[in-house]
């Protein structure tokens, strides 16, 4: 059964960059794509973005041009780095997996693994 | 973006209830919309798929409906550990959303 469990700091001062990174147990990279949610009482659940064992990334417009994602298949994970902290991106970080199924003529995309979430707070 | 509305926000319920939630898209969206359930400290679960699809090992209590732009999650008999909060998601197309949300609480 394949778990994730993210890691990194709890807290970050705003202007800096937010380094997250996921371990997976039970199972490899290859074949899906790897993602990242965030949960915040004021903006709900946000995606992110994802990105393909190969390390092709697609990400939320809304973050712009500040992530980054990447992959390491050596180590078996997988991160995320958020720039230009401010205290809107104070949230519980998600790391998932997407599953996708090609079937009846279209690709169908569901979250089927999720971390336990690990909480972030921008502050001075 | 595609925007999802869910209601209600929140509900109050007993165990043996059963429970609809409503997710409204603002846009035809196929069947690409998935349920997933979260509690506090927990593992969040995908539910469901496709609309209707059950994941494997997700009781089937569970049922998701729909197409277009209305779909149903129904829990036909609630039991202690479904009192969560329940988000729908769509995988349609452009990024990922998701609706904001039902809280389901005991009675």
């Amino acid at each position: 059964q394949v778990q994730l469990q993210e890691s990194g700091p709890g807290l970050v001062k705003p202007s800096e960059t937010l380094s997250l990174r996921c371990t997976v147990s039970g199972g490899s990279l290859n074949s899906y794509y790897w993602g990242w949610i965030r949960q915040s009482p004021g903006r709900g659940l946000e995606w992110i973005g994802y990105i393909f064992y190969g390390g092709s990334a697609t990400y939320n417009p809304s973050f712009k041009s500040r992530v980054t994602m990447s992959v390491d298949t050596s180590e078996n994970q997988f991160s995320l780095k958020l720039s230009s902290l401010t205290a809107a991106d104070t949230a519980l970080y998600f790391c998932v997996r997407h599953h996708y199924t090609y079937w009846n003529g279209y690709y169908w995309d569901y979250i089927d693994v999720w971390g336990k979430g690990t909480t972030v707070t921008v502050s001075s | 973006d595609i925007q999802l509305t869910q209601s209600p926000s929140s509900l109050s319920a007993s165990v043996g209830d059963r429970v609809t939630i409503t997710c409204r898209a603002s846009q035809s969206i196929n069947t690409f919309l998935n349920w997933y359930r979260l509690k506090s400290g927990e593992t969040p679960n995908l539910l469901i798929y496709g609309a209707s699809t059950l994941q494997t090992g997700v009781p089937s209590r569970f049922r998701g409906s729909g197409s277009g732009t209305d779909f149903t999650l129904t829990i036909s008999s609630l039991q202690p550990e479904d009192f969560a909060t329940y988000y729908c998601q769509q995988s349609s197309s452009g990024p990922r959303t998701f609706g904001q949300g039902t809280r389901v609480e005991i009675k």
